[in-house]
């Protein structure tokens, strides 16, 4: 069974760093893109980045570039997001989901299963 | 940027057919996908490439996508059904784009 285990819920201060896991389990890990994607309270999804196990150069959407970074330990098949300095807005629950490439439309993949999300909150 | 724009709601009566519409310049050349997310928990996938359902997912919800617009449509909708429902397609330049969602509220 397909399995995304993400770590719990966090509190933060404002400044702070905070780096959040997502643990693949039940297929090849280093085989599929993960992507991460936000979630404010009360709104809807939004992307925020990409990337495949195996290769270091990440995929961000404008929004977030150069606010988090993301990173992989494959041996232990966990993905991370990371902040340096944590903002207010920054507060939202971050979900990672496996992108899988449709057999009709290779190019145009989708997210096949979620993890359950990070709550993060930042709050002085 | 691409841009999807779908109703803030939909309301239909117990029984009846929702049909949740994304739209989206040339729509019909992508391949959307639909994900249903209930309150306080993770999105779901229900339709990829336009029409399909992945295991699990009853045939009473379906999808279509022609011109301009994408249609994610539930038959003899439930109780169990309300949700909040998101469009996504893939863009060359921005990767990932997500319809603002519509919540479904059953009458």
């Amino acid at each position: 069974e397909v399995q995304l285990v993400q770590s719990g819920a966090e509190v933060k201060k404002p400044g702070e760093s905070l780096t959040i896991s997502c643990k693949g389990s039940g297929y090849g890990f280093s085989s599929y893109w993960i992507a991460w994607v936000r979630q404010m309270p009360g709104k809807g999804l939004e992307w925020v980045a990409s990337f495949y196990p195996g290769d270091p150069d990440p995929t961000f959407s404008p929004s977030f570039q150069g606010h988090v970074s993301v990173s992989v330990d494959k041996s232990i098949s966990t993905a991370y997001l990371q902040w340096t300095s944590l903002k207010a807005s920054d507060t939202a629950m971050y979900y990672c989901a496996r992108r899988m490439a449709g057999s009709r439309a290779p190019n145009q993949p989708y997210f096949d299963y979620w993890g359950r999300g990070t709550l993060v909150t930042v709050s002085s | 940027s691409y841009v999807l724009t779908q109703p803030p709601s939909v309301s239909v009566a117990p029984g009846q057919t929702a049909r949740i519409p994304c739209g989206g310049n040339n729509i019909g050349t992508k391949s959307v996908h639909w994900y249903q997310q209930k309150a306080g928990q993770a999105p779901v996938l229900v339709i990829y490439d336009d029409t399909d359902r992945p295991s699990g997912i009853p045939a009473r919800i379906s999808g279509s996508n022609s011109g301009s617009t994408a249609i994610l449509t539930i038959s003899g909708v439930e109780a169990g059904d309300e949700a909040d429902y998101y469009c996504h397609v893939w863009d060359r330049s921005r990767d990932v784009v997500f319809g603002g969602g519509t919540k479904l509220t059953v009458l």
